[in-house]
């Protein structure tokens, strides 16, 4: 069964700092490209970033580039987004995502952990 | 960037009736890149459609994607109770990164 599942969230200062993981199970972690997907409190779905299946290549959104870094360690299986900077607007809950690849649709998705900034 | 538009904001149906839900885009989705999901209350989004027709895994028929170009269409066909959710639609074309739309919330009456 395929599982993702989000750490890491919490309360944290504007400017300040963050790391997100998303431990992956049920299939092989290095053959998938992986995704971060945000959603602001009783807002719709922002897309963050990607990495393909290597690790090689990344994407982020306008949003969030230079202030965000998305990784991956295949030998843990899993997935991070580190946070640097952040900001109240970044407030939102973080969800991992799987893709068949990087053009593809998300087909499994995690539980989501939350992250608010504000002082 | 590609910007998706989704119609009606809310939609309010019975159970048994037939829900149209549209999406369309700003410019041309690559190779009809398109994806639908259901998120409901406190939970994580689902897939439910791939590549605008294509059903995910689980998915039941009831539910179908049609469209190409700007203009896509998720149908639901006989609403059941536990379809109250919000719909979104995504496309993953672009080499900018993904795009949603800004959901369609369905209501069941």
């Amino acid at each position: 069964e395929v599982q993702l599942l989000e750490s890491g969230g919490g309360l944290v200062q504007p400017g300040g700092s963050l790391r997100l993981s998303c431990a992956a199970s049920g299939f092989t972690f290095s053959s998938y490209a992986m995704n971060w997907v945000r959603q602001a409190p009783g807002k719709g779905l922002e897309w963050v970033s990607s990495i393909s299946y290597s690790g090689i290549s990344t994407y982020y959104a306008d949003s969030v580039k230079g202030r965000f870094t998305i990784s991956s360690d295949h030998s843990k299986s899993t997935l991070y987004l580190q946070m640097n900077s952040l900001r109240a607007e970044d407030t939102a809950v973080y969800y991992c995502a799987r893709g068949e690849n990087l053009i593809a649709a998300q087909d499994y998705w995690g539980q989501g952990t939350l992250v608010t900034v504000s002082s | 960037d590609i910007v998706l538009t989704q119609s009606p904001g809310t939609l309010s149906l019975s159970p048994g009736e037939r829900a149209t839900l549209s999406c369309r885009a700003s410019q041309s989705v690559r190779n009809n890149y398109l994806a639908w999901y259901q998120q409901k209350p406190g939970q994580a989004p689902r897939l439910l459609i791939y590549d605008a027709s294509s059903r995910a895994t689980g998915i039941p028929d009831r539910f179908s994607g049609s469209g190409s170009g700007t203009d896509f269409t998720l149908t639901i066909s006989r609403l059941e109770p536990e379809d109250l959710a919000v719909y979104y639609c995504q496309q993953y074309g672009s080499s900018a990164g993904f795009t949603f739309g800004p959901g369609t919330k369905v209501d069941i009456k």
